[in-house]
């Protein structure tokens, strides 16, 4: 069965430091993977995608990601973290037959940032 | 609209009461999902419609769940006969389905079941 995994449910940084928040999906065919973010009391927005092509993806807000196969993973990393960084965020894989589908959501990575 | 929009932001419904909740997706996005997240978990996959197929309702957690598209546009999420377990978040997303394109959220529906 396709599922994803944030092993780390919350993780504290300081502000300036960098980050890595861990992703690792099971999936029988190549997926698109995705990373989303959820600020308090709004919507999840799309930080970056991979599909296919360069395994490092850039996105939005200084964020970028690493699709590694052998390792079945998606980590996501900022080199230098903001208060306006703290906030939830989402790993999710899809792709199934081909297209997007229905994607499966890891269960998040609470980020607090410390002064 | 220029995002998804998801209507009521908020509602509080007695046990036992029917409720109905709307999505408006961003125009020509031919794919429409409905996930639900309850207070710290991840979304859970309700219901995706694509286009003129037939939806896939594998996540629906009961028959007291429905869903319908109306024309490829408005989504009506329906839950009959509420239950405290119902009490989440119920966010709506839209997507051009066949390109990766991703997830355009809306701001979801908090409902609480009293």
């Amino acid at each position: 069965a396709q599922s994803v995994t944030q092993p780390d449910i919350h993780i504290t940084v300081s502000e300036g430091a960098s980050l890595e928040l861990r992703c690792n999906y099971s999936y029988g065919a190549t997926p698109y993977l995705f990373w989303y973010v959820q600020s308090p009391g709004q919507g999840l927005q799309l930080l970056l995608k991979y599909f296919s092509g360069d395994t490092l993806v850039q996105g939005i807000k200084g964020f970028e990601a690493e699709f590694k196969r052998s390792q079945s993973s998606f980590n996501l990393r900022k080199p230098s973290v903001h208060w306006s960084d703290a906030a939830e965020y989402f790993c999710a894989v899809g792709g199934y037959g081909g297209s997007q589908g229905n994607l499966i959501f890891g269960k998040g990575t609470k980020l607090s940032v410390k002064p | 609209g220029a995002g998804v929009s998801q209507s009521p932001s908020n509602k509080v419904t007695e046990k036992g009461k029917d409720v109905e909740l709307r999505c408006d997706p961003i125009s020509g996005h031919t794919a429409l999902y409905w996930y639900r997240q309850s207070l710290g978990q991840g979304l859970e996959f309700l219901i995706y419609f694509q286009g003129n197929s037939a939806p896939d309702k594998s996540g629906l957690p009961s028959d007291r769940f429905s869903a319908e598209r109306t024309g490829g546009s408005v989504s009506t999420l329906t839950i009959q006969r509420t239950q405290q377990e119902d009490s989440a978040v119920y966010l709506c997303a839209s997507s051009l389905d066949m390109t990766g394109a991703g997830y355009t959220f809306g701001s979801g529906t908090r409902l609480t079941v009293v």
